[in-house]
């Protein structure tokens, strides 16, 4: 079974400061998702990253995916109260399916 | 991207009764998904519904506690049977606009239940 771990579970900043969630696996995925998810809504994609080593940028998101495949991170810098949300990780496996990530609990205060 | 809606939006159920929760897509799409969300957890896989035959059910879940609808290429039912409380959830319905990889979801606002 493959499994994803993400890190921290919660992490709390006062706005204007950086943050990085990590995202583990002992397995190698064909490519990997960033989502946030706010209350009452489903996840909306952020990114998705397929090559190793990958780098992607959103804005004051950065997006890596590691030379193995089988980690990521994100790192969000000057936080803004809008970005808080949950933040999950999704592995691709075979059937286009999405094997999720704990996720991790972000809030931004002002 | 895709436009996604489920009703109900919410519901507050009693034990042993089942909820049909209903998802509807705007264009046809050849993947549709079904996941749950515990209270303050990830996502669950529960199975992909399948266009014109039964539903790929994923480890831990079977057919007659949630059995699942495709009639067509924009729409979806799932069923919560004899429900209890260890079911309350959100569940959220998927679609990937992709047929090859790396895949693309997107997802519905979700239906909360509630099981007293």
């Amino acid at each position: 079974t493959q499994l994803l771990e993400q890190s921290p579970q919660f992490l709390s900043i006062q706005e204007g400061e950086n943050l990085t969630v990590y995202c583990n696996s002992s397995s190698v995925f064909s490519s990997l998702q960033w989502y946030r998810q706010e209350p009452g809504e489903g996840p909306v994609l952020l990114v998705t990253v397929v090559t190793g080593g990958e780098v992607k940028k959103l804005k004051r998101l950065t997006f890596q995916f590691g030379d193995a495949r089988k980690d990521s991170s994100l790192h969000i810098t000057a936080a803004q109260p809008g970005d808080t949300g949950l933040y999950l990780c999704a592995g691709a496996r075979a059937g286009n399916k999405l094997t999720f990530g704990g996720g991790t609990r972000v809030l931004v205060k002002p | 991207s895709a436009v996604i809606s489920q009703k109900p939006s919410r519901d507050i159920c009693q034990r042993g009764t089942s909820l049909t929760i209903q998802c509807q897509v705007d264009s046809q799409v050849t993947m549709m998904f079904w996941y749950r969300q515990q209270p303050g957890q990830s996502l669950t896989l529960i199975a992909t519904a399948n266009q014109g035959s039964e539903a790929t059910y994923e480890s831990g879940f079977v057919i007659d506690k949630f059995p699942i609808s495709r009639p067509n290429l924009t729409f979806s039912t799932l069923t919560v049977s004899n429900m209890s409380p260890e079911d309350s959830s959100i569940y959220l319905c998927s679609v990937d606009l992709r047929a090859v990889r790396p895949p693309e979801q997107f997802f519905g606002p979700g239906t909360r239940l509630t099981v007293l």
